[in-house]
C-alpha cells in the first residue's frame, strides 16, 4: 500500500503570507495526487487534481506543484476564507490514501 | 449538475449492520468508478472503498476489510456500503465520492454506540 506523509500537521500563518503544506508519497503515484480544503462542517472541497490543475472556482492564489514522490500546495498570500484544513489524497493506486491532513491557522 | 447523496445512516448498536446508500445523477453513473469515504468526529479522512464502474474490481481499506461490502446497480444509479460487525470506530461522517473529480456527497453519519 502507498503510505502518504503529510506535513506540517499545523501551520499558524499570517494573511498576506506564503504557505506551503506537503506530501510525500511512499512510491511513485506519478501526477495522482488531489489536494482538498475542508472548513468545519462542511464536506471537503477539490482545489487540486492531478497534483498541478487548479479546480474551477477555485482561487489562483491556490497552485500545485511536484517532483518525484514530493507534492506541495502553495498559498501565495494567505486570506481569511482560506483558513481549514487541507488533505492530499493519492489516487494512484487502491488502497487510495489521505494524508494526516493540516490543520491551517491565523497566527 | 452532478448530485451524488447519500442515505441510511443513524444510530446504531455495536454488532449490528447498516446499508448506506448513494444515490447519483447529473453524470453517466455507469461509466465512474465510485468510492466511500469516512471521517471519524475531529479526525481526518478515511479512504475505505472504491468499485469499479463495471463491479469488476472492488477494494477496500484494512480497517473494513471482510466487514464492509460496496456494491453498485447501474440501472438505479445507485452506489451501496453494506457494513456489518460494526464498531465503535466506525462512527463517522460516510461519504460517497467521485475521484479524482470534486464531486462528494454531503455525507451521512453513522453513529455506533450502545
Amino acid at each position: 500500500d502507498i503510505q502518504v506523509t503529510q506535513s506540517p500537521s499545523s501551520l499558524l500563518a499570517s494573511l498576506g503570507e506564503r504557505v506551503t503544506i506537503t506530501c510525500q508519497t511512499s512510491q511513485s503515484i506519478s501526477n495522482n495526487l488531489n489536494w482538498y480544503q475542508q472548513k468545519p462542517g462542511q464536506a471537503p472541497m477539490l482545489l487540486i487534481y492531478y497534483a498541478t490543475s487548479l479546480q474551477t472556482g477555485m482561487p489562483s492564489r491556490f497552485s500545485g506543484q511536484y517532483s518525484g514522490r514530493s507534492f506541495t500546495l502553495t498559498i501565495t498570500s494567505l486570506e481569511p476564507e482560506d483558513i481549514a484544513n487541507y488533505f492530499c489524497l493519492q489516487h494512484y493506486s487502491a488502497p487510495n490514501t489521505f494524508g494526516a491532513g493540516t490543520k491551517l491557522e491565523l497566527k | 449538475e452532478v448530485q451524488l447523496v447519500e442515505s441510511g445512516g443513524g444510530l446504531v448498536q455495536p454488532g449490528s449492520s447498516l446499508k448506506l446508500s448513494c444515490v447519483a445523477s447529473g453524470f453517466t453513473f455507469s461509466s465512474y468508478n465510485m468510492h466511500w469515504i469516512r471521517q471519524a468526529p475531529k479526525k481526518g479522512l478515511e479512504w475505505i472503498a472504491l468499485i469499479y464502474y463495471d463491479s469488476s474490481n472492488k477494494y477496500y481499506a484494512d480497517s473494513v476489510k471482510g466487514r464492509f461490502t460496496i456494491s453498485r446497480d447501474n440501472s438505479k444509479n445507485t452506489l451501496y456500503l453494506e457494513m456489518n460487525s460494526l464498531r465503535s470506530e466506525d462512527t463517522a461522517m460516510y461519504y460517497c465520492a467521485l475521484i479524482p473529480t470534486g464531486y462528494w456527497g454531503q455525507g451521512v453519519m453513522v453513529t455506533v454506540s450502545s
